[in-house]
């Protein structure tokens, strides 16, 4: 079976750039996370759906950070302008019921 | 709510020499706990997890955690480390969908 697959691994980008990272869950899962790993601030957990439906977005550090999930089988998390202190590694992570699947991540780097 | 602390952030032991990485969590309601493992640019690979039943749990590669709900800990062991489990190890915890991780043990296996 495909795991959780996410693109791009890597981005890098200019301050001020519209970044948009890519998620597609493991098929038949209906809970998709998106989380994001510094070394300051470990783990976070951004926003979670299910069913397609955002459930929590009390982790989305602001207005600049949204997520999508249009279908059970795509979602994607906008960052826009972005900033140097979005650099971090963006994990998109999907279950049903339990455990969470993890992707490999996306490491971003804003200059 | 729930919280997780990681007693070590960093583990320094000899190969073939037994390990334990401690965790404990917070929390008001029952939980399910998991430990995860993260190799060098990779995303967290579930190790194993502790959801109802007996409180002995046995995961990959060798490794094994047993839950205390006296003590709220779910402490992870493995009698024998190889060069390869160098890695660094999350625990995590939830009542539900989200999960809430500890900070990390950094697991380094030296010849």
């Amino acid at each position: 079976d495909a795991g959780v697959i996410q693109s791009p691994r890597h981005e890098v980008t200019e301050m001020g750039q519209e970044v948009t990272l890519r998620c597609k869950p493991i098929s038949g899962h209906n809970s998709l996370f998106w989380y994001r790993q510094t070394m300051m601030r470990g783990l976070e957990l951004l926003i979670y759906f299910n069913n397609n439906v955002p459930i929590d977005d009390s982790g989305m550090p602001e207005d600049r950070f949204s997520a999508k999930m249009p279908n059970a089988s795509f979602s994607t998390l906008k960052i826009q302008p972005s900033e140097p202190r979005d650099s971090a590694v963006y994990f998109c992570a999907s279950s049903l019921n339990q455990p969470q699947h993890f992707g490999d991540g996306t490491r971003l780097s804003i200059l | 709510a729930q919280s997780v602390t990681q007693l070590d952030s960093q583990v320094p032991v000899f190969e073939e020499a037994p390990v334990e990485l401690r965790c404990n969590y917070s929390s008001s309601v029952s939980v399910y706990l998991f430990w995860y493992v993260q190799y060098p640019n990779q995303g967290l690979q579930l190790l194993l997890k502790y959801l109802s039943g007996s409180t002995l749990v046995k995961g990959i590669n060798g490794f094994e955690a047993e839950f205390n709900k006296s003590q709220t800990s779910f402490h992870l062991r493995k009698p024998s480390v190889h060069i390869s489990d160098t890695a660094e190890y999350f625990c995590a915890v939830t009542p539900s969908e989200k999960l809430v991780f500890g900070k990390g043990t950094k697991l380094t296996v030296n010849p």
